[in-house]
């Protein structure tokens, strides 16, 4: 069945630092990928996503690439602020469900 | 406009009880999911409904659990008989369409002592 691997948490950066978080998923033909996060106190909320191979999507300064060659959809931010210190889950997904990572921790020191 | 809506926020209930946890879905999203979450893990499927028809159950973990959506719109998820190990967050999601992003509710927290 369909299954995602995501880098383990967690992630602990100083402001400002270069963020990655690995993503690769296996899956039956070619899902839309996305990648959700958790603050602390609230709901999961959409953080990007991308629907075929080689595209991009960003938000809020976060990128992911869908590499289909590797089965990967690693999220970037170049420069990571305090507040996007929360719990980041990679979800690939067909037309009747997401299937999603452990979730990575992410904390941001000032 | 408003979001996916989930009451209780918190149940607590005793071991061997029945539950049940509502899920008031996006104004016309065709879509609604149920997902288990435990403690430091991702979301878990539960099951599925395209309007009020169940197409998908595969990930309910036993027989003791159950959802409805008999109108297309509201959704409950019931567990009966509830066990220790079905402490969890319940989420529910809705979407218009397949090709949508899931819109995620802030979910139920049930404590089964």
């Amino acid at each position: 069945g369909d299954s995602v691997t995501q880098m383990e948490g967690p992630v602990t950066l100083s402001e400002e630092a270069f963020l990655t978080i690995n993503c690769t998923y296996t899956a039956t033909g070619y899902p839309s990928l996305f990648w959700y996060v958790q603050y602390p106190g609230e709901g999961l909320q959409l953080l990007l996503k991308a629907t075929k191979a080689d595209d991009k999507g960003s938000n809020k300064g976060f990128e992911a690439t869908y590499r289909k060659e590797t089965t990967s959809f690693h999220l970037e931010k170049g420069s990571v602020q305090v507040s996007d210190s929360a719990v980041y889950f990679c979800a690939p997904g067909g037309y009747n469900k997401l299937i999603f990572g452990a979730g990575t921790r992410l904390a941001v020191h000032p | 406009g408003a979001g996916v809506s989930q009451s209780p926020r918190y149940k607590v209930a005793k071991r061997g009880q029945d539950v049940a946890l509502r899920c008031d879905p996006i104004s016309g999203h065709v879509s609604l999911f149920w997902y288990q979450q435990a403690l430091g893990q991702g979301p878990e499927f539960l099951t599925y409904f395209q309007n009020e028809a169940q197409l998908d159950k595969s990930g309910l973990p036993s027989d003791r659990f159950f959802a409805e959506r008999p109108e297309g719109s509201v959704s409950t998820l019931k567990i009966q008989r509830t066990q220790q190990e079905d402490s969890a967050v319940y989420l529910c999601a809705s979407r218009t369409d397949d090709n949508s992003p899931l819109h995620f509710g802030n979910g139920t927290r049930l404590t089964v002592t």
